[in-house]
């Protein structure tokens, strides 16, 4: 069993919805939770992380974690065509733990 | 964006030639890290480094070996490449190592695109 599960998609929207990544974990020791976007030809670069479970809210971007079910979401409000990207779950144990990532595309 | 490059950025080469990816950063970070990127697989480790001549097996080391001899450099060898080795190459660092206790970020770098004929 994979450490860290994501759906890869493709995921395709309308400009303007509210789009909903997921990643489940198996080991219930993670406490440090990450989303990393990644634009195509280019690095992963950090979104967002959360500390244990709840939310957290930067801009447009909403965080959040359910220890007890072991499932982290990433939720994009409003989304516009430049969120094309591959969103990539990760989570801090013994070492990174990354999910497959998700790739996203918003159109106009 | 952080200090960290790679070279080359890309790379075509054959099997069973031997092939070496450098990873330099200007952040004097500890740790260092070389992943690979699969579709279906995402990244996964292959070594990692937590200092100078200190380094680890990470998931996927079979076929790769690694050398750092300075703070800001570490290298990733391929010593007789396959056409399984075909992918994108990523460095990472961090200041910290992972752990269940304290945050840490991971910077990466741009990657190198590999394919082996």
């Amino acid at each position: 069993q994979k450490e860290v599960e994501q759906d890869p998609g493709p995921l395709s929207v309308p400009e303007g919805a509210i789009v909903s990544l997921n990643c489940t974990y198996s080991n219930s020791a993670f406490q440090y939770f990450m989303w990393y976007r990644q634009y195509s030809r280019k690095g992963p670069e950090l979104l967002m992380y959360t500390y244990s479970s709840g939310n957290k809210e930067d801009g447009r971007f909403t965080a959040q974690v359910d220890k007890s079910s072991k499932y982290i979401s990433l939720f994009i409000r409003d989304s516009q065509p430049s969120d094309l990207a591959t969103y990539l779950c990760a989570m801090s144990g013994n070492q990174f733990y990354f999910g497959t990532g998700t790739s996203l595309t918003v159109i106009p | 964006d952080a200090g960290i490059t790679q070279s080359p950025r890309h790379k075509v080469t054959e099997t069973g030639t031997p092939v070496t990816l450098r990873c330099h950063q200007t952040e004097n970070h500890r740790y260092m890290y070389w992943y690979r990127q699969d579709p279906g697989h995402g990244l996964r480790l292959i070594h990692y480094s937590y200092g100078v001549k200190d380094t680890d097996k990470g998931e996927v080391s079979d076929g790769y070996s690694v050398s750092r001899s300075k703070t800001e450099d570490f290298l990733l060898t391929l010593e007789s490449a396959t056409s399984s080795q075909t992918s994108v190459y990523f460095c990472a660092i961090s200041e910290e190592p992972p752990g269940l206790a304290d945050y840490n970020e991971q910077f990466f770098g741009p990657g190198t695109r590999l394919t082996v004929l």
